[in-house]
């Protein structure tokens, strides 16, 4: 079945630098993959989410990347603030298996 | 338009005791996803509904665990005899339509100990 990996654990940046998170899959058929924010004593938030269709997507701030042939995608956040400061999961999911395959979660913490 | 949401936000059972979590989706979905979370890991899959339908419970323990999700009110996950290694964050999340690519909206999630 899917295996979801994320890198880092833990990432610490400074106020306004950029912080970049990198999820790795396993099941070649898997074509969504979701990222969200998990903030303490909350439930995950969707930020943003790619296709397999595409290879980049920008949503101010917030950027995803994926390469299908490496089966890896990765979130970044640029001009970071204070309130991104959570734990940030990674997700992918195909048509033959929409549960939901998770990684470990990165907390990002941003340094004032 | 409510987001899910989930009750009791913080259960607390003895060993032995019944737990029930309900989950009232947002309005107008009608498939709803339990996940459970351990401290400092990634949610993990358990039990797929669609209205009075289980359609994928093969993450769900086959003791002890039940879900439902009935045509009128909330999708209840019903955990009985509890044990310590039941304590976990258990999230519900519900989407419009169902397969790969939906957008699925999380509840807050209920926080179960069992001492």
């Amino acid at each position: 079945g899917e295996n979801v990996e994320q890198h880092p654990s833990t990432l610490s940046v400074q106020e306004g630098d950029s912080a970049v998170i990198k999820c790795t899959y396993s099941d070649s058929a898997s074509n969504y993959f979701p990222w969200y924010k998990q903030e303490l004593g909350k439930g995950p938030q969707l930020i943003i989410d790619i296709r397999s269709n595409v290879g980049e997507k920008k949503d101010q701030r917030i950027a995803v990347t994926l390469n299908k042939t490496a089966k890896h995608f990765s979130l970044h956040i640029t001009e970071t603030q204070p309130e991104d400061s959570a734990v940030y999961f990674c997700a992918a999911s195909s048509d033959s298996n929409y549960q939901l395959i998770w990684g470990a979660g990165t907390k990002l913490i941003i340094k004032p | 338009n409510a987001g899910v949401m989930q009750n009791p936000r913080h259960l607390v059972r003895r060993r032995g005791q019944e737990a029930r979590l309900r989950c009232s989706p947002m309005k107008g979905h009608s498939h709803v996803y339990w996940y459970r979370q351990l401290p400092e890991e990634g949610l993990k899959f358990m039990v797929y509904l669609q209205k009075e339908n289980i359609i994928d419970e093969s993450g769900m323990p086959k003791e002890r665990f039940s879900a439902e999700f009935p045509k009128e009110g909330p999708s209840i996950l019903r955990i009985q005899q509890v044990v310590r290694g039941d304590s976990a964050a258990y999230f519900c999340a519900s989407s419009l339509t169902g397969g790969s690519g939906t957008e699925a909206f999380f509840g807050q999630g209920t926080r179960l100990t069992v001492v």
